[in-house]
């Protein structure tokens, strides 16, 4: 009931290439939050996620959350090989638990 | 930087022991959170402390404790470890509700 399930679990792009990572949860979500783990490093938190239909974008990257708030998904554009990585969605379960989804781990050859 | 800091950053140890791992939150944090990661894994909610209080509790083992000190630095009490127990763990912190964390570059334990 309060897991998130992220896919794809791997994604192999060339340089260049678009590349899409989805959240989904079967009950409605307060809110998701988007992490980037490079390899070798820890989770860096990269937005959070409120509103119905909410579009937010940085730079090259573009998350929305749904209408319905089940579902989420961080899009980047024209990846580089400094977007390699695993991407986690997450949600804040309000009995102040963070439930982290799996990882969607991004490949980027040059 | 995260201005979250954990020590040791690596330990190696046997089984059947005992391990501290240490954690200092950002500078005004009061929550602290700690995470497991195992290999290729994802992240693991194991507890949550907020100002010297346990607010939540994750999939942690009985042989695993936690406290948050008055300075707000936490510590992970790791026992009677196993194999399956390494890992790697993380400290996160936040102001107040779990929603922004900011990790630790975390704690590598390999237990032999």
């Amino acid at each position: 009931g309060q897991q998130v399930m992220q896919i794809p679990q791997y994604q192999h792009v060339q340089e260049g290439e678009d590349f899409t990572t989805y959240c989904n949860s079967s009950t409605t979500l307060s809110n998701i939050q988007w992490y980037k783990q490079r390899p070798g490093g820890h989770p860096v938190f990269l937005i959070q996620l409120v509103k119905s239909g909410e579009v937010k974008k940085q730079k090259r990257l573009t998350f929305q959350f749904g209408e319905a708030k089940k579902n989420s998904s961080l899009h980047i554009t024209a990846t580089q090989t400094t977007d390699v990585g695993t991407y986690f969605c997450a949600r804040y379960t309000g009995g102040f638990k963070t439930i982290f989804g799996a990882g969607t781990r991004l490949f980027v050859k040059a | 930087d995260s201005g979250v800091t954990q020590t040791p950053k690596h330990l190696i140890t046997a089984t059947g022991q005992r391990v501290t791992l240490r954690c200092s939150p950002r500078s005004g944090d009061l929550s602290v959170y700690w995470y497991q990661q195992s290999l290729d894994q994802g992240l693991q909610f194991l507890i949550h402390y907020y100002n010297g209080e346990e607010r939540a509790k994750g999939n942690i083992l009985e042989r695993f404790s936690a406290q948050q000190f008055p300075d707000l630095h936490s510590e992970l009490n790791l026992s009677s470890l196993e194999l399956g127990d390494s890992a790697l763990y993380f400290c996160a912190s936040s102001l107040d509700r779990p929603d922004t964390q900011y990790f630790g570059p975390g704690t590598r334990l390999t237990v032999l």
